[in-house]
């Protein structure tokens, strides 16, 4: 069954340094996510993409935080100067258009 | 008010029991439904889409009331396996929506 992977697994980042979190959404799906999920808290929606634009973005999704379609495969989220308050797992996911199917997630801890 | 809000649980359970859950959404407009599962520190699942008709996937009936804003799980004959948590998904948008996640809902089911 085709899936969306996630990588790096885990990233451990000193504060203000810049991540990038990359994902291979499903091949044939158009719509591509980030959410991210605080240790204990709810998934919160970050940002949707679609035709090569950001579709919607939440309150979260400041001037620190862009995404990118590079290269036609990979979907990747990028955090310019990292906060500890972004210490998280995030989520990409992608769909053709209705359920979302979810990647395995990075970890991201800011020290 | 949350715009999805779930049974705050948690549910516990013995093996071949049923339990269901509920969850309830603010937006009138909602489109999509879905629940998820989710085990610890892991990626969400899907589980099953929500149809207005109501569908049956194996043990697990899900249904859509409509005029009273809420969707259902409902999961029969229990296994070990199914402890995890339960999350209720809502997009306003059949493409590409963002998803709203509820909190959750926590099984254990015991022996």
């Amino acid at each position: 069954e085709p899936e969306v992977t996630q990588t790096p697994s885990h990233q451990v980042t000193q504060m203000g340094q810049e991540v990038i979190l990359r994902c291979v959404p499903i091949s044939n799906h158009l719509y591509f996510y980030w959410y991210r999920q605080i240790l204990g808290q709810k998934v919160e929606f970050l940002v949707s993409f679609y035709n090569n634009e950001i579709s919607e973005k939440s309150e979260i999704f400041d001037d620190q935080f862009s995404v990118e379609r590079p290269d036609g495969s990979n979907f990747t989220l990028k955090i310019r100067s990292t906060k500890l308050e972004d210490s998280a797992m995030y989520f990409c996911a992608s769909s053709e258009g209705g359920a979302q199917h979810f990647g395995d997630g990075t970890r991201l801890s800011i020290l | 008010r949350k715009e999805v809000e779930q049974d705050p649980g948690p549910f516990n359970v013995p093996e071949g029991a049923t339990v269901a859950f509920n969850c309830t959404y603010s937006n009138s407009a909602s489109q999509s439904f879905f629940w998820y599962r989710q085990d610890c520190r892991k990626e969400p699942k899907l589980l099953m889409s929500v149809y207005s008709s109501g569908n049956e996937d194996g043990r697990f009936t899900a249904q859509l009331n409509r005029a009273s804003q809420y969707i259902s799980l409902l999961i029969r004959d229990s296994k070990l396996s199914d402890s995890a948590t339960y999350l209720c998904a809502v997009t306003f948008n059949t493409n590409a929506g963002k998803s709203t996640f509820g909190d959750g809902t926590t099984l254990t089911v015991k022996p």
